[in-house]
């Protein structure tokens, strides 16, 4: 069984650029939510994506935009990067549907200079 | 609005002590409570997670007790060990909503001196 695999690691943007991450779900996992964890803090929920289609949104604005392919693997796009981005964006997995917990990536660190 | 409080912020204990790892919750449909431990610069990996039809759960040397009148639950760690050294996260979330969201407590860095 293979668990959340997240690329890439680290990355260093400008203010104003855009940035793709992506994740790919554990084997048999058909959800995938995305987190943004500042330094310190816990993670906060960006947004979920189940049967490619957004299911749920947190507290972000509309430059954070996602998509999630047949395969189930996502992609998390930031538009017009700004400093507070600056954080560690963390992918989960997890079975759609009532109590099924979720599983998460190492996480990619992002830096917005 | 935070809705949900964990405390203390840090803790150090020696080993072989119980840390005990305190959140309290406002939104009364959440049911699933996961614990989730991160060291640093990895992801958070669940330990252990509570229903609000039972009190206590054990796996290993990790607790959880839950008091539903309260609207807390806290995570006790017996003979803690150097290795125990992590940041300790409490989450909740509703299973009847439309996405079952995760909502994260702030964090507990718990130090385990040898």
């Amino acid at each position: 069984e293979t668990g959340v695999t997240q690329s890439p690691t680290h990355l260093i943007k400008t203010r104003g650029q855009q940035v793709t991450l992506r994740c790919s779900s554990q084997s048999g996992h058909n959800t995938v939510s995305w987190y943004q964890q500042a330094l310190g803090q816990g993670p906060q929920f960006i947004f979920q994506y189940y049967r490619e289609e957004e299911n749920g949104r947190g507290n972000f604005p509309p430059r954070f935009s996602g998509l999630q392919f047949p395969n189930y693997s996502s992609e998390l796009n930031v538009n017009a990067l700004e400093l507070d981005d600056s954080a560690l964006y963390l992918c989960a997995s997890s079975l759609a549907g009532g109590f099924y917990e979720q599983y998460f990536g190492p996480g990619t660190r992002l830096t917005v200079t | 609005q935070q809705q949900v409080k964990q405390s203390p912020q840090s803790l150090i204990v020696q080993k072989g002590g119980i840390p005990i790892i305190n959140c309290a919750y406002e939104n009364t449909a959440f049911d699933y409570f996961p614990w989730y431990q991160q060291f640093p610069g990895k992801g958070p990996a669940l330990l252990i997670a509570i229903r609000p039809d039972v009190s206590e759960k054990k796996e290993g040397r990790f607790t959880i007790s839950f008091n539903k009148s309260a609207k807390q639950f806290s995570l006790h760690i017996m003979d803690s060990q150097p290795g125990d050294s992590a940041t300790y996260f409490c989450a909740a979330s509703n299973s009847g909503g439309s996405n079952y969201k995760l909502t994260f407590g702030k964090g507990t860095l718990l130090t385990v001196n040898p």
